[in-house]
C-alpha cells in the first residue's frame, strides 16, 4: 500500500475546534490530494498542494506537504458541525492515470 | 454542469442476476474510473478507461467487466453477481492527461447482492 496506517482513525471534536488529520505516503509523490466525502455523497476535492509548496491554504483548509518526511496534513480551523464527514488524502501512482486513496480519517464534529 | 451522474442509485440482486451500473459524464472527460467502496477497505479501483474502448484493469477487476462506447458513458457490468460484490460503486472522471490532479466523482450505487 502506498499509505501508512495512521490515516485509519476516527476523531470526534466540538464544534469550533481546530483539527489536523495526517497522512504518510511510502513512495516519492509530486501531488497530494485532499478529499472530503460526506454521509451518503461520493468523494470531493478540498485541496490540491504540489511538491514544491510546503503549505497551501483554502478558506478554513490548510494543507502540508513534507517530502523529506513523506507525509502530508490537513488542518480545519474553527470546525462546523458541517465538517463531519471521512478524509482522504491521495496521489498519483506510478501509472498516473490511477490515484490510490488512503482508507480515510473519520472526523465527527459535535454540535 | 461539471456533473458526474450514476444510475441507479439503489439496486438490490439476487446471487447469480446480472448487473450494469451505468455513469454519465458533462464535462468531455477523457479518463473515467470505476471504484468499490468497503468500510474499513476505502476506495479500491476497479477499472479504468482512457477513452472510448480503451480500458484497463485496477486493482481489483475479478468478477467485473466494463464498456465505454461513448466518452460521456461508462458501464459496470458484474455477470453473475456474487454475495461479496455488495458494496458501494462509485464512478469518477478526470480530465486526465499526465498526472491526474483531480477526480470528480458521482454519487454512487449502493449494490446489495442477497
Amino acid at each position: 500500500s502506498q499509505w501508512g496506517e495512521e490515516n485509519l482513525q476516527a476523531l470526534s471534536i466540538q464544534e469550533g475546534e481546530d483539527v489536523t488529520m495526517n497522512c504518510s505516503y511510502k513512495t516519492y509523490t509530486t501531488v497530494v490530494q485532499w478529499y472530503r466525502q460526506k454521509s451518503g455523497k461520493g468523494p470531493a476535492q478540498l485541496i490540491l498542494i504540489r511538491s514544491n509548496e510546503r503549505e497551501k491554504r483554502s478558506g478554513r483548509l490548510r494543507a502540508t506537504l513534507d517530502t523529506s518526511s513523506q507525509s502530508s496534513s490537513l488542518s480545519i480551523t474553527g470546525t462546523l458541525a458541517t465538517d463531519t464527514a471521512v478524509y482522504f488524502c491521495a496521489t498519483p501512482d506510478t501509472n498516473a492515470y490511477k490515484v490510490i486513496f488512503g482508507k480515510g480519517t473519520h472526523l465527527h464534529v459535535l454540535p | 454542469d461539471m456533473k458526474v451522474t450514476q444510475m441507479p442509485r439503489y439496486l438490490i440482486k439476487r446471487m447469480g442476476e446480472n448487473v450494469l451500473l451505468e455513469c454519465g459524464q458533462d464535462m468531455s472527460h477523457e479518463t473515467m474510473y470505476w471504484y468499490r467502496q468497503d468500510p474499513g477497505l476505502g476506495l479500491q479501483l476497479i477499472y479504468i478507461s482512457y477513452d472510448v474502448d480503451s480500458n484497463s484493469e485496477g486493482d481489483i477487476p475479478k468478477g467485473y467487466r466494463v464498456s465505454r462506447k461513448k466518452r460521456e458513458h461508462f458501464s459496470l457490468i458484474l455477470d453473475s453477481a456474487k454475495t461479496n460484490q455488495t458494496s458501494v460503486y462509485f464512478c469518477a472522471s478526470s480530465p486526465g492527461t499526465g498526472v491526474v490532479e483531480r477526480l470528480f466523482f458521482g454519487h454512487g450505487t449502493k449494490l446489495s447482492v442477497l
